[in-house]
C-alpha cells in the first residue's frame, strides 16, 4: 500500500541542489521516513532515514516538517551520477517490508 | 565488510527448469528480504526471512516459488518449473535487529533471470 506521494520526475542542473519532495500525510507516530535510490538497473541504495528530526549524512539531508506529513530529500550538489529513481518509504522500525512505490525519476542535466 | 552478495548475477534457464538464487547477507545481519523487479516496473516485495524462519511471505506467488534462510549458509530463492513470465531481476536485502527495531536494509546487485 502506497503511503507516500512523490512527483513522477524532476530535472536538476549539475552542481545545484536537488530537492525531492515526498508527502506522507497518513504517517503514524512510530513510522520512520526512509529514502532509497536505484541507479539504472542496480540494486537500491540506502540514502538516509529519520523519524522527526532533520538528518544529514555524507550523501544527503532529510528535512521533515514539524507535523511529519511531508519531507524533502536534499542532494546539496547534484552530479550526473545522481541520476536515478528516488524512493520515499514510510515504515515502522518493527515492520516487515519496505514498500517501493513509483518514486521520482531525477535527471541531472549537465 | 562486504555488502550483500547475490549469485549468480545472470542466470538463463529454459522453460520448465529450476532456478536457484543465492543471497549472502551482510556480516552480522540475520534478516533477509527478497524483491522482484519486472522489466520497466517497480520493486515488489516477495518474502521476509530471519534465520530458519519465514516471517512474511505475503508477496510470494502461491505456487513454484519458495525461500529459505538456513542456520548456516546463504538464503535461497527457488523457482520451480520456470516460465517466461518469471524473467526479472531478483534483489535481496539484509538488515540487522536492535531490540525490536529493524535497521535499514542494504541491497545486493541482483540476479537477472532470463527464461528462454
Amino acid at each position: 500500500d502506497a503511503k507516500t506521494t512523490q512527483p513522477t520526475s524532476m530535472d536538476c542542473a549539475e552542481g545545484r541542489a536537488a530537492n525531492l519532495p515526498c508527502n506522507h500525510s497518513t504517517i503514524s507516530g512510530n513510522e520512520y521516513v526512509y529514502w532509497y535510490r536505484q541507479i539504472h538497473s542496480q540494486g537500491p541504495q540506502y540514502i538516509i532515514h529519520g523519524l522527526k528530526n532533520n538528518e544529514t549524512n555524507e550523501m544527503a539531508s532529510l528535512i521533515i516538517t514539524e507535523d511529519r506529513k511531508s519531507s524533502t530529500l536534499i542532494l546539496p550538489h547534484a552530479t550526473l551520477r545522481d541520476t536515478a529513481v528516488y524512493y520515499c518509504i514510510v515504515r515502522e522500525r518493527t515492520g516487515n517490508q519496505f514498500y517501493f512505490g513509483t518514486g521520482t525519476s531525477l535527471t541531472v542535466i549537465p | 565488510n562486504a555488502g550483500v552478495m547475490q549469485n549468480p548475477r545472470h542466470l538463463v534457464r529454459r522453460r520448465g527448469q529450476e532456478a536457484r538464487l543465492r543471497c549472502s547477507p551482510m556480516k552480522g545481519h540475520s534478516h533477509v528480504y527478497w524483491y522482484r523487479q519486472l522489466p520497466e516496473e517497480g520493486l515488489k516485495f516477495m518474502v521476509y526471512l530471519q534465520k530458519e524462519n519465514i516471517i512474511d511471505e505475503s508477496g510470494m506467488p502461491k505456487e513454484r516459488f519458495s525461500a529459505e534462510f538456513p542456520k548456516e549458509g546463504p538464503s535461497i530463492l527457488r523457482i520451480q518449473q520456470v516460465v517466461r513470465g518469471d524473467s526479472a531481476a531478483y534483489f535481496c536485502a539484509s538488515s540487522s535487529r536492535q531490540g525490536r527495531m529493524n535497521t535499514e536494509a542494504f541491497f545486493g546487485q541482483g540476479t537477472r533471470l532470463t527464461v528462454v
